[in-house]
């Protein structure tokens, strides 16, 4: 079954403790995706990938990062959690470019950092 | 940078038909995208249009008119399982933003 997977699915942690966010999709898709989504906000993107090692900024960077040394994998990294990245996150990822391809989202990973 | 302007929340009832409105403006304009979200799930993808006018699918349709940055998404023969949230999203040169969404609920 095509899908994007993320795990874990949910997370409590505490502030500095750093964490890890893993992604992984199936469709050997190019471009990868992270959000984040918050009430009142909508989604918004934190970071892309168009290709192995290669990876941009979205709307949101700061606080993250994220590395692409494979295809399928593109984990999200939160070197030290603050309460303000409590949050639902999604990965997604799309055959192309995201102005003309649609993307597919994983189930989504709630963080809560307190 | 970009602007998209959607309503935040809107009721329609069974069986009936409602229309959700977009508007934007965006740099570089390619398309706009469709995707609806349940409450707690992902975004799924409804609609992708690139040219002016209605395309139909199923009991969704969406429309496009590039020169008015306006886009709607229609949705007919309204059921419960279409409560949720539909988030317009206009591509273009920067990385893809989408709007706040719009929560529908359909009541009996």
């Amino acid at each position: 079954e095509a899908q994007v997977t993320q795990n874990p699915r949910y997370l409590i942690t505490v502030t500095g403790k750093k964490l890890t966010v893993t992604c992984s999709q199936n469709m050997n898709h190019e471009y990868m995706s992270w959000y984040r989504q918050d009430p009142g906000l909508g989604l918004r993107q934190i970071y892309y990938s168009m290709n192995v090692e290669v990876t941009d900024k979205g709307d949101v960077p700061e606080g993250y990062k994220v590395s692409r040394k494979e295809k399928r994998n593109f984990p999200l990294i939160l070197e030290s959690p603050s309460p303000n990245q409590t949050s639902l996150y999604f990965c997604a990822s799309s055959l192309g470019g995201f102005s003309s391809y649609e993307q597919y989202f994983g189930p989504g990973t709630r963080l809560t950092v307190t | 940078g970009q602007n998209i302007d959607q309503p935040t929340e809107m009721t329609a009832t069974e069986g009936a038909i409602v229309q959700i409105n977009c508007t934007y403006q965006t740099s570089g304009f390619n398309g706009l995208f469709w995707y609806q979200q349940h409450a707690g799930e992902a975004p799924t993808f409804l609609s992708y249009n690139v040219l002016d006018g209605l395309e139909e699918k199923g009991r969704f349709s969406s429309f496009l008119s590039r020169s008015k940055g306006y886009s709607y998404l229609l949705l007919k023969e309204l059921q419960m399982k279409d409560s949720a949230s539909y988030l317009c999203a206009p591509s273009g040169n920067t990385p893809l933003v989408f709007g706040k969404g719009t929560r529908l609920s359909v009541i009996a």
